[in-house]
């Protein structure tokens, strides 16, 4: 069964600061690894999907970077803005997605 | 492009009594997922459909929750009897095959008193 963790379980940072987001998991057998934002009483929002022979995925101030080896994934938003403040979820996908807790992010203005 | 959409998006019921949620997935998406989000945890696979065809129900408590996907389009999710411990968030999510993007609902929040 894939166990999920997710460190920090919160973060608060002032606004500008570089966010690092950290991801394990313990199969590395897996597909993919998506990055989801949750916003307070919202559904999920997909951030990236990173496949299991890539090692980094890029999208805009979002870098999510993927050891599969060490079961490992980051997540990095640079110059956070108060905007990105909200919970951010990892989910690896072996034969289907298995999430942690998630951190939850804040960004004072 | 329309997303994924879910009714209800709140429902309070008596514990024993049963409910039903609705999902419609984006259009073309061939795989649809049911999630349920206990507060403070992640989400936890329910059951997944491919086209109208089960994939996974294995962590779907069975005696009290059923799915289905008629046509291979819409789902209901039914609980019944409801009890205490089903309250959570239950999330719809659909992606064009399996192993690709799964985009998400708004998602349906129980409470059961």
């Amino acid at each position: 069964k894939q166990e999920v963790t997710q460190i920090p379980a919160a973060l608060s940072v002032p606004e500008g600061e570089n966010l690092v987001l950290n991801c394990s998991f313990t199969d590395s057998a897996i597909y993919n690894l998506q990055w989801f934002r949750q916003d307070p009483g919202k559904g999920l929002t997909s951030l990236l999907l990173i496949q299991s022979s890539q090692r980094e995925q890029t999208s805009g101030r979002l870098n999510a970077s993927l050891d599969k080896s060490s079961g490992r994934s980051t997540l990095y938003i640079a110059a956070s803005q108060p905007g990105d403040s909200a919970t951010y979820l990892c989910a690896p996908n072996d034969y289907k997605l298995s999430f942690g807790a998630g951190t939850t992010v804040t960004v004072r203005a | 492009e329309a997303g994924v959409a879910q009714s209800p998006r709140y429902k309070i019921i008596e514990k024993r009594q049963s409910v039903a949620f609705w999902c419609n997935p984006i259009s073309g998406h061939a795989t649809l997922y049911w999630y349920q989000q206990i507060l403070g945890q992640g989400p936890k696979l329910l059951i997944q459909f491919q086209n109208n065809g089960v994939v996974d129900d294995s962590q779907l408590p069975k005696d009290r929750f059923s799915a289905e996907r008629l046509k291979g389009v819409d789902s209901t999710l039914k609980i019944q009897p409801a009890k205490l411990e089903d309250s959570a968030v239950y999330l719809c999510a659909s992606s064009l095959v399996s192993q690709e993007t799964q985009y998400f609902g708004p998602g349906t929040r129980l409470l059961v008193l």
